[in-house]
């Protein structure tokens, strides 16, 4: 158990809906990364916030958007949803901004229909 | 912006057979970090490699950080089925962490 939690585990939904991703760090770590993994693909970079504020943006739809909460959770909301965006969605957390190991939730699998 | 390329992408070996793969950076890290990933699962955290050059083992693990700072390698030495997964190289540039595509390793017993 790496201590970050992810819900739900699936999602299925159709096309045009939106959906609400949400992630609990690690006790303590400051970090969030949200990743998107599609089907045998590599870890695209989203996005990354650090104590409530965003600090990095990968490749990031504009149809999608993430915060940090005060209590440091996370959420990831996906909207106008595409066949294409199904994939496992994963967050990371890390105690800094850089140079520390991040731990990664079981992710979310979702499915458009 | 940071891109991490890393090869190759699949691997099949005999169990018993070393296993290579490698990440590769366009621009200078400032660490890179190694995981794996199980089939099913989500990564997990191998190592980190900080210094130039640094070269760091585990068991039959060896990871290497090249000089200039843009490279890294990850060697396994007589490969067993436990070692079936990806292996992702991830590189930090200032804040973010980016990942190479991964290599995906089979091994046949």
């Amino acid at each position: 158990d790496s201590g970050v939690t992810q819900t739900p585990k699936h999602l299925i939904t159709a096309t045009g809906q939106r959906v609400t991703l949400r992630c609990s760090p690690r006790s303590g770590d400051l970090s969030v990364y949200w990743y998107q993994q599609s089907l045998d693909q590599g870890l695209q970079f989203l996005i990354q916030y650090y104590n409530g504020e965003e600090r990095a943006k990968g490749n990031i739809l504009e149809r999608f958007s993430a915060q940090q909460f005060p209590d440091l959770h996370s959420e990831l909301n996906l909207s106008s949803l595409e066949l294409g965006d199904s994939a496992l969605y994963f967050c990371a957390s890390s105690f800094g901004s850089r140079g520390t190991e991040a731990f990664f939730g079981q992710g979310t699998r979702l499915t458009v229909v | 912006g940071q891109q991490v390329m890393q090869i190759p992408q699949y691997q099949h070996v005999q169990e018993g057979e070393d296993f290579t793969t490698y990440c590769n950076s366009s621009t200078t890290l400032s660490n890179i970090q190694w995981y794996k990933q199980r089939p099913g699962g989500h990564p997990v955290f191998l190592i980190q490699l900080v210094k130039s050059g640094e070269v760091k083992k585990q068991k039959r693990l060896t990871f290497q950080f090249g000089e200039a700072k843009k490279n890294s390698s990850l060697h396994i030495t007589a490969t067993q089925t436990t070692d079936v997964g990806t292996y992702f190289c991830a590189g930090r540039d200032n804040n973010d962490m980016r990942f190479g595509a991964g290599t995906r390793l089979t091994v046949k017993p």
